[in-house]
């Protein structure tokens, strides 16, 4: 399988711990985006990447929440100190340098307690 | 502030009939327009994606059609499937590439 992969699939924790995803985008694309949905709702954007560079932040993105794209190729997202407000999927989706389309993967569900 | 309403929110047809979802938005300035099918608890597929100067699109049974004067699109699915129950989500790309803002989903369940 070439998709996007991300994980794990579903984490639940407690208030308060610390958690971190995992996104491999598909190998030859340099874009890589993070998103997050709650039930009922759109994904909205929180971050993205082109290569390493992190070159756009949203202002949902608080200080609790960092992302890193060490080497160009898989992302991490960290979220410190998680509070019941960020249980949600979070989704991951990368696109190649020429194209309009970006590629998900099948999302990241975080259950806060 | 950029939009994308999109209506009905969920929709419950019989398998086989024919239906339509819109999608309004107010994103500017405007690059393309996506629909994506998203089934529940996986990540967004694309089916379509029209530029400013297409009106219409078509993948199989799936045909979406964008009015960029009016700033509305639309997605016909024909014949439908029982497979085809999933959320249906409308993405106006403002930039050409990084930018998405997403509708807020129309939640199809197609019964038998």
């Amino acid at each position: 399988d070439t998709g996007v992969s991300q994980d794990p699939r579903h984490k639940i924790t407690k208030r308060g711990q610390n958690v971190t995803f995992r996104c491999d985008p598909i190998s030859e694309h340099n874009r890589l985006y993070w998103y997050r949905q709650t039930l009922g709702q759109g994904p909205e954007f929180l971050t993205y990447f082109q290569n390493e560079a992190q070159l756009e932040k949203s202002r949902l993105l608080s200080d609790r929440f960092s992302a890193e794209r060490p080497k160009g190729s898989f992302s991490t997202l960290e979220i410190q100190r998680t509070e019941q407000g960020d249980s949600a999927m979070y989704l991951c989706a990368s696109s190649s340098p020429r194209g309009y389309e970006q590629y998900f993967g099948p999302g990241t569900r975080l259950t806060v307690t | 502030k950029n939009q994308v309403e999109q209506s009905p929110q969920s929709l419950i047809i019989l398998e086989g009939k024919n239906c339509t979802l819109q999608c309004n938005y107010t994103v500017s300035p405007f690059s393309n327009l996506r629909w994506y099918k998203q089934d529940t608890g996986r990540g967004p597929v694309s089916l379509t994606i029209m530029t400013f100067s297409e009106n219409t699109k078509s993948n199989g049974r799936y045909t979406a059609t964008l009015d960029a004067d009016t700033k509305q699109s639309s997605l016909h699915i024909t014949a439908s499937q029982l497979s085809d129950s999933a959320s249906y989500i409308c993405v106006v790309n403002r930039d050409a590439g990084n930018m998405l803002t997403f509708g807020g989903g129309t939640r199809l369940m197609v019964k038998p």
